[in-house]
């Protein structure tokens, strides 16, 4: 069954403005990540975050985790046309070698 | 550094056939994944391995085999494909990481359609 679970499915915005994306998960995880995938591409890795860590910043990217909750947003600040993809959450499960992938975010930035 | 490699990058079967797909990778990685992409689905993982020599199920394994004969490489084979195997597979690997899970770096895709 699917790990991670986003919400919103597809987001459209203007360029400069901030997109904000969710993702749920079910089960204890050891940590969770953030994939990007542009049209017709492979995925990229974008941050990990520990089960451990409440919040990470990597350039225009910020990552929340709430455990209590078991859910994760990721914020892009100041959105290009550059940010238009499929974003994905993965999840990484204590003992288990592999990442549960969530069924992604279309995000559009419009110029 | 070429990363992940994927070869094809497209195919098209007709129902019965055989094929198989390779991923290749220089980076040393020791973990290695298929996964299949499929329209509102995300990513669901067929097939893993943890090291030269293993192979493990994952998710979807039904109508597909793998083999890792040696480390670098990582084999999907579909002996009789079927019109459900239509997707664009992906195949990924990663380090050792403390026995933890860490970042995955895919390769570009393999687009397979089955008629």
């Amino acid at each position: 069954s699917q790990q991670g679970e986003e919400d919103p499915q597809a987001l459209s915005i203007q360029e400069g403005e901030n997109a904000t994306m969710n993702c749920s998960y079910k089960t204890s995880i050891n940590n969770l990540q953030w994939y990007r995938q542009n049209s017709g591409r492979g995925l990229v890795h974008l941050i990990l975050i520990r089960s451990n860590e409440r919040e990470k910043h990597s350039g225009r990217l910020r990552v929340t985790l709430d455990t209590s909750k078991k859910s994760s947003s990721l914020l892009i600040t100041a959105s290009r046309a550059a940010d238009t993809a499929s974003y994905f959450c993965a999840t990484a499960i204590y003992g288990n070698n592999r990442l549960a992938f969530g069924k992604g975010n279309q995000v559009v930035v419009i110029p | 550094n070429a990363g992940v490699t994927q070869t094809p990058k497209f195919r098209v079967l007709k129902t019965g056939q055989s094929m198989t797909l390779l991923c290749a990778q220089d980076m040393n990685h020791e973990y290695m994944y298929w996964y299949r992409q499929d329209p509102g689905m995300g990513l669901r993982l067929i097939h893993y391995s943890v090291g030269e020599g293993t192979t493990a199920k994952g998710e979807v394994p039904d109508g597909y085999n793998v083999s890792r004969l040696k480390k670098q490489n990582f084999l999907l084979g579909l002996e009789s494909a079927a019109p459900s195997q239509t997707s664009v597979y992906f195949c990924a690997s990663r380090p050792t990481w403390g026995g933890r899970t860490g970042e995955l770096f895919f390769g570009e895709g393999s687009r397979l359609t089955v008629l």
